[in-house]
């Protein structure tokens, strides 16, 4: 079946880094872009910014570009998120997300939906 | 960018109908018909009910339903049940490729 399936819970000092990983299996993981989404304890969702596994595109949210990079490997079907210069307030879990496609007349794009999720990572920062 | 407009919280009882709002600007809700809709129940991943403003994914029930007036989006569930009891997001595309989510709304069913 179509799942994403990401890597265990991190723990982290404030300054430090987090690399998220995030396996895709049962479609072409070259056909949807992967969004990264984090929801801090007792808040709502946040989104992050996405990925084209296809051609490597990505675009961030202002608000985390210059700390944060997605990246892809085809050969794995595996989609990451690294998040740099952790904070206190980056504790969350991070979920990474398929965008699901509209397609008519032959050709797909996608829709800015998202229909199939991760379990979720959490990642706390403390010292 | 702020968050989209949502009310924390709405009750109803089993069978009542309720509405969520999602209120926006010109440049997200308002733009284009890209409104998705998410349940999310205490420490699961969310649920994608709604996408393209009014149409429902394979498995998901024709008591949830979406639409959009303006800035405004709504989620429409009808028929309460208990298990519709969560937490529930709007998300807009909000222009430049990027994505906005609502704050949530918290589902009571009494």
């Amino acid at each position: 079946q179509v799942q994403l399936v990401q890597s265990a819970a991190e723990v982290k000092r404030p300054g430090a880094s987090v690399k998220v990983s995030c396996k895709a299996s049962g479609y072409t993981f070259t056909s949807n872009t992967i969004s990264w989404v984090r929801q801090a304890p007792g808040q709502g969702l946040e989104w992050m910014g996405w990925i084209s596994p296809y051609n490597g595109n990505t675009n961030y949210a202002q608000n985390l570009q210059g700390r944060v990079t997605m990246t892809t490997d085809t050969s794995t079907s595996t989609a990451y998120m690294e998040l740099r210069s952790l904070k206190s307030d980056d504790t969350a879990v991070y979920y990474c997300a398929r965008e699901s496609l509209y397609c008519s007349g032959g050709s797909c794009s996608g829709n800015y939906a998202f229909d199939i999720w991760g379990q979720g990572t959490m990642v706390t920062v403390s010292s | 960018q702020s968050a989209l407009t949502q009310p924390a919280s709405v009750s109803g009882s089993p069978r009542q109908s309720i509405t969520i709002s999602c209120s926006g600007t010109s440049s997200d809700v308002g733009s284009d018909n890209l409104v998705s809709w998410y349940q999310q129940h205490p420490g699961k991943a969310p649920k994608l009910m709604i996408y393209e403003g009014s149409k429902r994914p394979s498995g998901v029930s024709n008591r949830f339903s979406g639409s959009k007036s303006g800035n405004t989006a709504s989620l429409t569930i009808s028929g309460l049940q208990a298990e519709d009891e969560a937490d529930y997001y709007c998300c807009s595309y909000a222009g430049s490729s990027s994505l906005l989510f609502g704050g949530g709304t918290k589902l009571t069913v009494l």
